[in-house]
């Protein structure tokens, strides 16, 4: 599975957009990318995936560049209980090796403050 | 719906003894996978449990071992325990281990080993 990098941490106002990136250079065509977050001792919760197109749901945006190396997630209006661990990671599809299992990195801490 | 549920939730253990973990998926959900937690080494991969099989293994040594019922509760077993074992153990279940936007984390077992 390719390797991400995220920013270890950083901090978003209450109410501002938080935009955080990830770098996957090394992706191939049949990863996807997945954000997941964790808050504080609670598992991991699932946000939002994509392939090569943006996507939205009612949590956030995920924006993939063109060549598919980078992508960032944007929290449109940040609140207090967003912050929390934000995990990038990418996973092909159809393999049965990977079924079931999640590579995660370090992750980026954001902390909202109000 | 219920969500995954993990007991029990605190355990304190004494190195070289051993210890079982329990995850009940969410209904209808055959897939288990589990996952070691640690301030040092993040969320790493344990094994994954799909109709009573281990599917995937992660890197761990022979004293981590699961196991997988009929009605897709999963037990996981640590014997021999070091202090190093210490981690929040989490699980995560899947209608069929495929895709990662599927998968619902418990809140952990927290097992500190004195």
């Amino acid at each position: 599975d390719a390797k991400t990098t995220q920013p270890p941490s950083m901090d978003c106002a209450e109410g501002r957009a938080a935009n955080l990136p990830c770098n996957h250079s090394t992706i191939s065509g049949n990863e996807y990318v997945y954000w997941y977050r964790q808050i504080h001792s609670q598992g991991p919760q699932y946000i939002i995936h994509g392939l090569k197109n943006n996507e939205t749901n009612e949590m956030a945006s995920l924006i993939i560049t063109e060549d598919r190396k980078s992508s960032t997630l944007i929290l449109p209006h940040a609140t207090l209980r967003d912050t929390a661990v934000y995990y990038c990671i990418v996973r092909p599809a159809g393999t049965t090796d990977s079924w079931g299992k999640l590579q995660f990195g370090a992750g980026t801490q954001v902390v909202v403050t109000p | 719906k219920a969500g995954v549920t993990q007991t029990p939730r605190y355990l304190i253990k004494t190195r070289g003894q051993q210890v079982t973990l329990s995850c009940s998926p969410i209904s209808g959900h055959r897939s288990v996978s589990w996952y070691q937690q640690t301030p040092g080494q993040g969320l790493q991969f344990l094994f994954e449990y799909f109709s009573e099989t281990q599917r995937n293994k992660g890197n761990f040594p022979g004293r981590f071992s699961g196991r997988q019922f009929s009605n897709s509760r999963s037990e996981m077993n640590v014997s021999t325990l070091e202090l190093g074992d210490s981690a929040l153990y989490l699980c995560a279940s899947s209608l069929d281990g495929r895709d990662p936007y599927g998968y619902t984390f418990g809140s952990g077992t927290r097992l500190t080993v004195v």
